[in-house]
């Protein structure tokens, strides 16, 4: 299985920060990398899948970079409704794996 | 608009069997492949399965296999996980996902229900 490792763990930040999160791969996974947003006591939510690719009704303050096995999240500016846990996700092959997840808290 | 629904959970003993129903609206459900993926409390997401858009093609986790089974009915719209001999490592919410796809080739969930919380404990 592919391993996702991300980093940091968890991180505090403030309104209006630019705030980036770092997923890598045990192996190459050319542009198969999702990332997920996930609220306390919710069902995660799809953010940006193929690396880079912002779902409907997300905010352009989030955008996704990488290839290969090494990708990052970046939120521009962090709004209130940002902080909360954030899982990168491969689907490259099966199974998927994800991250551990980074949790972003306000500092 | 999509929506999807999990039910049948609950507490079971370990060995025990619960049968987990997703009940999907707002979409083709027969168009899309399907996956099961869990969070034990506290913890990461955890893929458990899939089923692609017929049924015909199925995917479980090493840590699942030959205990659950993932079935599918296209004409009720509803997904299914039936899990015997549970553990209390299957302790969980579980969350029905939707693919992007018809087949099970790139795993990419597009929507997630709510979850349905199974605990395995005496």
């Amino acid at each position: 299985d592919i391993q996702m490792t991300q980093s940091p763990s968890s991180l505090s930040a403030s309104v209006g920060d630019r705030v980036t999160i770092t997923c890598r791969a045990s192996q190459n996974i050319r542009t198969y990398l999702n990332w997920y947003q996930q609220k306390p006591g919710k069902a995660p939510k799809l953010l940006i899948s193929a690396t880079s690719r912002l779902q409907s009704g997300v905010p352009s303050t989030f955008s996704g970079g990488g290839s290969g096995a090494a990708f990052t999240l970046t939120i521009s500016s962090l709004q209130p409704e940002d902080f909360a846990t954030y899982y990168c996700q491969q689907s490259f092959n099966t199974p998927p794996t994800f991250g551990q997840g980074t949790k972003v808290e306000v500092k | 608009e999509v929506q999807l629904l999990e039910s049948g959970g609950g507490l079971v003993q370990p060995g025990g069997s619960l049968r987990l129903s997703c009940a999907a609206s707002g979409f083709t459900f027969s168009n899309y492949a399907m996956s099961w993926v869990r969070q034990a409390p506290g913890k990461g997401l955890e893929w458990v399965s899939a089923i692609s858009d017929s049924g015909s093609s199925t995917y479980y986790a090493d840590s699942v296999k030959g205990r659950f089974t993932i079935s599918r009915d296209n004409s009720k719209n509803t997904l299914f996980l039936q899990m015997n001999s549970l553990r209390a490592e299957d302790t969980a919410v579980y969350y029905c996902a939707k693919l992007v796809l018809r087949a099970v080739t790139t795993q990419i969930m597009d929507y997630w229900g709510q979850g349905t919380l199974v605990t395995v404990s005496s």
